[in-house]
């Protein structure tokens, strides 16, 4: 079935500098790709998402980009702030359908001050 | 997006009991989910609660175990039966449309002893 791979699980940067993660997916007809950021406590959070016909979208300081070819997707964040801490998912499925999203393993953010 | 909300936030139960935990949503929505998040860990999908007629199950997880109701098309249940400490986890709610991205409630942090 579908898988999708999250890495790092645990990423710690220094604040003002870059964080990046990646995510692998398994499933060729998955066109339809999620970001949620999850706050101690709280709900999975929604922050961008892209669709397969994007290979890149930008939201302020946090951008998402895709390689379709290679089955894989990235969530990029600039210039890092305290806020950012948290648990990242990225996740996978077939738009038309908005079920069965499946979602990576997770990766623990954590900003340094 | 839609505003969701559980109840209760959080509970402790013993062992054999069962627990209900509503999801409220303030607008109609197509569908709604529930997922299971164990500690630490990613989210898994346990079924499609359809208004209107019986859930929808993903492999691993049975009705006998986590009964769901959908009266209508702002409210579904889930009820956790004969709780066991595995079964200790936060239960999240979530909505979504078909061709829409899907939006989560703030949880239900369950702890069963």
């Amino acid at each position: 079935g579908e898988n999708v791979e999250q890495h790092p699980s645990t990423l710690s940067v220094q604040e003002g500098d870059s964080a990046v993660i990646k995510c692998t997916y398994s499933d060729s007809a998955s066109n339809y790709f999620p970001w949620y950021k999850q706050e101690l406590g709280k709900g999975p959070q929604l922050i961008i998402d892209i669709r397969s016909n994007v290979g890149e979208k930008k939201d302020q300081r946090i951008a998402v980009t895709l390689n379709k070819t290679a089955k894989h997707f990235s969530l990029h964040i600039t210039e890092t702030q305290p806020e950012d801490s948290a648990v990242y998912f990225c996740a996978a499925s077939r738009y038309s359908s908005a079920s069965k999203i499946i979602f990576g393993s997770g990766t623990r953010l954590s900003i340094r001050p | 997006s839609a505003v969701i909300s559980q109840k209760p936030s959080r509970d402790i139960c013993q062992r054999g009991t069962s627990l209900t935990i509503q999801c409220q949503v303030d607008s109609q929505v197509t569908m709604m989910f529930w997922y299971r998040q164990q500690p630490g860990q990613s989210l898994t999908l346990i079924a499609t609660a359809n208004q209107g007629s019986e859930a929808t199950y993903e492999s691993g997880f049975v009705i006998d175990k986590f009964p769901i109701s959908r009266p209508n098309l702002t409210f579904s249940t889930l009820t956790v039966s004969n709780m066991s400490p595995e079964d200790s986890s936060i239960y999240l709610c979530s909505v979504g449309a078909p061709g829409d991205t899907q939006y989560f409630g703030p949880g239900t942090r369950l702890t069963v002893l």
